[in-house]
C-alpha cells in the first residue's frame, strides 16, 4: 500500500498562474484534508472532505478550491497563484470523520514568484 | 474557534535527558489530543494521542498528560536519543461531526549526542 500519494512534489509558479495539486489514498479512508505548512505557523487546514461528495472550508480557504473526485482522490486548485501561497502543502486522510490518526502525504513544495 | 498554543518553540537537550513540551487549548469541547512528529523533510506522523477521558498515556519512552480543568496537555520524552530530534506538533480536536484538528506551531527538539 502506498498510503497517501500527492503530486507534484515541487512546483514553481509565476504570480497569476493556476495549478492543481493531486492527492490519492489507497486506505479506503472516508475523510481527506489539505493543509499548508509555513515556518512558525504549524499546519493550517485549508479544506477538508468529511466523506465522498462533501467538501468544506477550513481555517485558510481563500484563494483555493477543492474537488473530491471520488473516495480515493481529493485535489486542491490554485486559480490565480499569489506569492502568499508559497508554502508546503500536505494532503492527509483519516478513517473516520470525527477522530483518529491523520495519515499525511509526503508534501508538495510550492513556490510562487 | 480552537486555539492551540505550544511551548517552547525550540528545545535542546543532552542525550539521555528528558524533554517536555507543553500545549494549551482554548475550546472546552476539544476531546482528542494527538501529537505528531515531523523529521526534517518528512511528513508528520502520529506518535501518541490521548482522549479527554484519560489523564495520562504512556508508550515506551514517551508519555502524554492531560489536565482538562486547566486546558493543557504535555508530551514527555525520557532517555532522549539523537533520533528523537525532530519537530513535534501538538493538536486538539473536537468530535463535532468531522475531525477539525487544530495544530500548535511546533517545537523543534534537538538532542545533542
Amino acid at each position: 500500500n502506498a498510503g497517501v500519494t500527492q503530486t507534484p512534489k515541487f512546483q514553481v509558479l509565476k504570480t497569476g498562474q493556476s495549478m492543481t495539486l493531486q492527492c490519492a489514498q489507497d486506505m479506503n479512508h472516508n475523510s481527506m484534508y489539505w493543509y499548508r505548512q509555513d515556518p512558525g505557523m504549524g499546519l493550517r487546514l485549508i479544506y477538508y472532505s468529511a466523506s465522498e461528495g462533501t467538501t468544506d472550508k477550513g481555517e485558510v480557504p481563500n484563494g483555493y478550491n477543492v474537488s473530491r473526485l471520488n473516495k480515493r482522490e481529493f485535489s486542491l486548485r490554485l486559480e490565480s497563484a499569489a506569492p502568499s501561497q508559497t508554502s508546503v502543502y500536505f494532503c492527509a486522510s483519516s478513517a473516520l470523520a470525527d477522530t483518529g490518526e491523520l495519515f499525511f502525504g509526503e508534501g508538495s513544495r510550492l513556490t510562487v514568484l | 474557534g480552537e486555539n492551540v498554543e505550544q511551548h517552547p518553540s525550540t528545545l535542546s537537550v543532552q542525550e539521555g535527558d528528558s524533554a517536555v513540551i507543553k500545549c494549551t487549548y482554548s475550546d472546552s469541547a476539544s476531546n482528542y489530543f494527538p501529537w505528531y512528529k515531523q523529521e526534517l523533510g518528512k511528513r508528520p506522523q502520529l506518535i501518541i494521542d490521548i482522549r479527554s477521558n484519560v489523564g495520562e498515556k504512556k508508550d515506551q519512552r514517551i508519555a502524554v498528560t492531560l489536565n482538562k480543568t486547566a486546558k493543557h496537555f504535555s508530551l514527555h520524552i525520557t532517555e532522549t536519543q539523537p533520533e528523537d530530534s525532530a519537530v513535534y506538533f501538538c493538536a486538539a480536536s473536537d468530535s463535532g461531526g468531522y475531525q477539525k484538528v487544530t495544530f500548535g506551531t511546533g517545537t523543534k527538539l534537538q538532542v545533542i549526542p
